[in-house]
Formats: C-alpha cells, sequence, structure tokens
C-alpha cells in the first residue's frame, strides 16, 4: 500500500483481556518498528523487527507484551493481562533504510 | 530517562510570524536529528533532518538550526500559516532507534 496501515484505529478493552494491534508496513520496507504514545508525551520505543526477526525488544515495558512479524510483513503487538496503564496510541513504522521512518497513524488502546 | 528535552510545551503565535523550538540532548553517539510534525488523530511524518556534519538545514519555510558543541538544536517555522497548526517533536538517534522529545504544540493564529 502508499503508506503504513494499522488495524483497529481504535480499541477498548476491559483490564485483564488480551489485545492483538496489527501493523501493515510499506511493500518492501524490511525494517519495521512499535512505539508507543502517551497523552501529551513523545513517542517510545518498544521494538524493533529487521525481517522476521526481533533485532531490539529492549523497548518492550515487561513479559505481558510480545510482538511477531513471522513473513517479514505483516506484523503483530499482542498485549496479556491488559492494564489501565497500557492505555496509549501504538505507531508502526516502517523504513527502507535505517532512518527512513514512515509512521502509521496507529491504534489508539484504552483499558477500562 | 528522557534523552531528549524539549521546549516550549506550547506556543502561540500569529499569522505571518516565527515559531521557534528547541531541544537539547545529552547523548554525544548521536548521529542523526530529525523533527516530526503530527496532527491530531495522525502518526508523525518526517518534516526535516540533520546531521551533525552540518550547523543548519533550510527546506521551504523550516530550518533546523544544530550547535555540535552545545549539544542543541532547534526548529525555526518562518511565515508560519495556521496550516502549521500541529505538535512538532524533535528526535535523535545513533543507530535504529529514535528517541523523541516530549512535544510543542503549535497553534498560529489567523
Amino acid at each position: 500500500g502508499a503508506g503504513v496501515s494499522q488495524t483497529p484505529s481504535n480499541k477498548v478493552t476491559e483490564k485483564g483481556k488480551y489485545v492483538e494491534l496489527r501493523c501493515d508496513p510499506i511493500s518492501g520496507h524490511t525494517a519495521l518498528y512499535w512505539y508507543r504514545q502517551s497523552l501529551g508525551q513523545g513517542p517510545e520505543f518498544l521494538i524493533y523487527f529487521q525481517g522476521t526477526g526481533a533485532a531490539d525488544d529492549s523497548g518492550l515495558p515487561n513479559d505481558r507484551f510480545f510482538a511477531v512479524r513471522p513473513e517479514g510483513s505483516v506484523s503483530t503487538l499482542k498485549i496479556q493481562r491488559t492494564e489501565r496503564g497500557d492505555s496509549a496510541v501504538y505507531l508502526c513504522a516502517s523504513s527502507s533504510r535505517l532512518k527512513g521512518y514512515t509512521f502509521g497513524s496507529g491504534t489508539r488502546l484504552t483499558v477500562v | 530517562q528522557q534523552q531528549v528535552k524539549q521546549s516550549p510545551q506550547s506556543l502561540i503565535v500569529q499569522k505571518g510570524g516565527i515559531s521557534i523550538i528547541n531541544c537539547a540532548y545529552e547523548n554525544t553517539a548521536f548521529d542523526y536529528f530529525p523533527w516530526y510534525q503530527q496532527f491530531p488523530g495522525k502518526g508523525p511524518a518526517l518534516l526535516i533532518a540533520i546531521r551533525p556534519d552540518v550547523s543548519e538545514k533550510k527546506e521551504g519555510r523550516f530550518t533546523i538550526s544544530f550547535n555540535k558543541s552545545a549539544k542543541q538544536f532547534s526548529l525555526h517555522i518562518m511565515d508560519s500559516q495556521p496550516g502549521d497548526s500541529a505538535t512538532y517533536f524533535c528526535a535523535a538517534s545513533d543507530d535504529y532507534k529514535l528517541s523523541f522529545g516530549a512535544g510543542t504544540t503549535v497553534t498560529v493564529r489567523a
């Protein structure tokens, strides 16, 4: 596609539930990133994929968070046992070289 | 630990005026300094970027000034327009990972 697509655009879930957030990167982009943006803050790095493998997952806050990219294209961010503090906008970005990020519009996650 | 500090938090400027946003960093390994523009409900979009081997870069009405010795860089928006009303983020990177400032909300009054 023309840009990075993220679905759903909004997700409301109950505390303790499991959620999956999807990212479709720009076709041909080998690098994919997940960031989290809390209200009034800049995005914070979560994880970086180069191809199918997670090259750096140091930003994942705890083991409730997990991300996959099985075929080197679409990625899914998975959050188990959601907590109210997980509420934020989750941004995905892709690039064909290290510096040229294109962000998607994000998924706004609200945990009630 | 915030690696990039951004100020002001918000600013209001009249149409045709100049908006100035400042950022400071500590990590001397940073070698790439982009600025992003974000509208409500959208992801950040790359506006302009600079590397530390130059002190200034201009693209249209947007200019980055970079002071390597002071570890500071700034964005100047010349002839500000109502359509420039958005949140602006500075960022810095030494590899693939971007460290963002907290953002500046710019409001341009017509």
